[in-house]
């Protein structure tokens, strides 16, 4: 049973540039959130999908959308990357109506803004 | 402002002895506190779960405790070894709106020396 995979593990991008990254949920897990977590720091939320539409949104800019797809998969998008973007961008998955939140998370995708 | 603390970025302890690691938030009230284990270069994994309404669950070598007056979480492990070394996060889910985010502290790095 495959856990969540995120691609790629590693990018390096340029101020101003724009970046997709992908993830794919654990097997029957039909809800996907994302996280960014700068070095030293806990995760923070970004948004988070279900049945392909944004649920919740934690308090970043609109330069950070996202995407499911039917499959339960998704993609978060920044455009006009910023140095701050720089961090461990993290996807989680879980079960909608599982009585517990608890999250399944990926291995992460390193994002350096340069 | 919502505020999760994590007692010290940094706990080292030896090889036997019992870790004790606390959370203390302000201005939530979760319904469920969570703790996470991660890794170098790896996402949280869930290791332990607790209910507003409970005061203590065990797992294994790991015991958590809840205080919902104090506002705090005390994460133990007993006869700690060397892997047991990483970063532990604790994470407050808000329910009563829908499932979804998790608020993380920025976690204790724990090393367990032989």
């Amino acid at each position: 049973d495959a856990g969540v995979t995120q691609s790629p593990t590693h990018l390096i991008k340029t101020r101003g540039q724009q970046v997709t990254l992908r993830c794919s949920p654990k097997s029957g897990h039909d809800t996907v959130s994302w996280y960014q977590q700068a070095l030293g720091q806990g995760p923070q939320f970004i948004f988070q999908y279900y049945e392909e539409e944004e649920r919740q949104r934690g308090n970043f800019p609109d330069r950070f959308s996202g995407h499911q797809f039917p499959n339960y998969s998704s993609e978060l998008n920044v455009n006009a990357l910023l140095l701050g973007d720089s961090a461990l961008y993290l996807c989680a998955s879980s079960f909608r109506t599982g009585s517990k939140n608890i999250q399944y998370f990926g291995a992460g995708t390193r994002l350096s803004v340069l | 402002s919502q505020k999760i603390e994590q007692n010290s970025e940094a706990l080292n302890i030896q090889e036997g002895k019992t870790a004790t690691l606390t959370c203390n938030y302000t201005n939530y009230s979760p319904a469920y506190l969570q703790w996470y284990r991660q890794d170098p270069g790896r996402g949280p994994v869930f290791l332990l779960l607790i209910r507003e309404n409970e005061k203590e669950k065990r797992k294994e070598r790991l015991k958590v405790t809840f205080d919902t007056t104090l506002k705090q979480s005390l994460f133990h492990i007993t006869a700690s070894q060397p892997a047991d070394s990483a970063t532990y996060l604790c994470a407050l889910d808000r329910r009563g709106s829908t499932l979804g985010r998790l608020y993380f502290g920025r976690g204790t790095q724990l090393t367990v020396w032989p």
